[in-house]
């Protein structure tokens, strides 16, 4: 089955510099990789996705990146603020449901 | 418009007691599931209904059953709780095949 690598498990940056989360997957079949905040408390939200058919795709402040060849794909934050502060989960998904990577808590300080 | 909504948000059993976790939807998605989140762990997936009359086994699927009771609702029962099934469990539905998943607000399940 599909594995997923997440790194790091922890990043702190201070408010306005860009945060950075890679992710690698080892299923060459997978076609979608999604990402999700969860905040203290909540659930998982979607906040960006990729499909293998296209090689970056940004949303404001978000933007993720996908090497297909590599099997690695990243997700970039710029200008952080505090209320980025949160869990973010990458996964990916292929003929299957989703596998998840196991987290990076980012704590963005004031 | 509630989206995916769990029942019990908290709870604590008693190594070997039962419970049933509820989770209803009104989004009429087809695909429902079920997935623990233990620290360090991510989500990982215990089962997963594809359609109505549907269920399949995830990752983790040992020590619990699942029922998919119609379009609707997808419940998780623990027959005889174990202190390692404490976690926090999520329910959470997808648009469709490779699409966003929707997610309840969570159980925080306790075994003593």
């Amino acid at each position: 089955g599909e594995n997923v690598e997440q790194h790091p498990s922890t990043l702190s940056v201070q408010e306005g510099d860009s945060a950075v989360i890679k992710c690698t997957y080892s299923d060459s079949a997978s076609n979608y990789f999604p990402w999700y905040k969860q905040e203290l408390g909540k659930g998982p939200q979607l906040i960006i996705d990729i499909r293998s058919n296209v090689g970056e795709k940004k949303d404001q402040r978000i933007a993720v990146t996908l090497n297909k060849t590599a099997k690695h794909f990243s997700l970039h934050i710029t200008e952080t603020q505090p209320e980025d502060s949160a869990v973010y989960f990458c996964a990916a998904a292929g003929y299957s449901t989703l596998t998840f990577g196991k987290g990076t808590m980012l704590l963005v300080s004031p | 418009n509630a989206g995916v909504t769990q029942t019990p948000k908290f709870q604590v059993l008693k190594t070997g007691q039962s419970m049933t976790l509820q989770c209803a939807q009104d989004m009429n998605h087809n695909s429902m599931y079920w997935y623990r989140q233990d620290p360090g762990m991510g989500l990982r997936l215990i089962y997963y209904s594809a359609s109505e009359g549907t269920t399949d086994k995830g990752e983790v699927p040992n020590g619990y059953n699942v029922s998919r009771l119609n379009k609707r609702e997808f419940s998780l029962r623990l027959e005889s709780a174990a202190p390692s099934q404490t976690s926090v469990y999520f329910c959470a539905s997808p648009t469709g095949e490779n699409t966003e998943a929707f997610f309840g607000q969570g159980t925080r399940l306790t075994v003593v």
